[in-house]
């Protein structure tokens, strides 16, 4: 199967600051690709889908200005996490979607721990 | 109610055992189903897809979906220690966004 890369794998910050994830997806073109939360063990939680080229399309709830994506390339999607709180201490997955519908690829997440 | 339901477990067998793993779902519009495994702390993994109703196998794995029951399942034969792990089932529906609706996952536990 395809892989997708996620940078980086953990990072623990201080509350108020910002973090940056990526996903790259590093052997394919991703026109679309999604992120996930998940917390301990639950199911994953679709925050936005990102399509290469636009706004993002954040799922109700999820704030926007909070969770900030950018996708500006096939291959390249961030998710930044502005003004950090510990309850936003999580596992965040991203995925990206092959030529087939299907095909969602995930990458191995990051464990963000804010202190 | 949820979309899809799936058995959270936890799930023990012994190594060797047929393992099934099952999920419902209430949307008449998934077409796609997905088995995912995830390690602990690592992303999931695409297992088995299946589109519309039907089996299919691969290695020790099989996969059946039936829509008329809006019913779903996963077989394991010959279970092993390598397949402890959690499995989410997913589905999608036609259309150009074609998001994933996941189940809670179910965790399995095979003991050597």
């Amino acid at each position: 199967g395809a892989v997708v890369s996620q940078h980086p794998s953990w990072v623990i910050c201080k509350s108020g600051t910002s973090v940056k994830i990526e996903c790259r997806s590093l052997d394919f073109q991703a026109t679309t690709m999604f992120w996930y939360r998940q917390f301990p063990k639950q199911s994953l939680m679709l925050m936005a889908t990102s399509n290469e080229g636009s706004k993002a399309t954040y799922e109700q709830g999820v704030e926007k200005d909070k969770f900030l994506i950018n996708h500006a390339s096939l291959t390249l999607s961030t998710l930044t996490v502005t003004s950090a709180h510990p309850e936003d201490s999580s596992f965040y997955i991203c995925s990206a979607r092959g030529v087939f519908a299907y095909e969602q690829y995930f990458g191995p997440g990051t464990r963000l721990t804010v202190t | 109610q949820k979309e899809v339901e799936q058995d959270p477990g936890p799930l023990s067998v012994p190594e060797g055992a047929i393992v099934s793993l099952n999920c419902t779902y209430s949307n008449s519009a998934f077409q796609y189903f997905m088995w995912y495994r995830q390690y602990s702390r690592k992303g999931p993994e695409l297992l088995m897809y299946t589109y519309s109703s039907g089996n299919k196998e691969d290695g020790r794995f099989t996969a059946q979906v039936d829509k008329s029951s809006k019913y779903i399942s996963l077989f394991i034969r010959d279970s092993q220690p390598s397949d402890s792990a959690t499995y989410l089932c997913a589905m999608s529906a036609e259309g150009s966004a074609r998001q994933l609706t996941f189940g809670s996952g179910t965790q399995l536990t095979v003991l050597p």
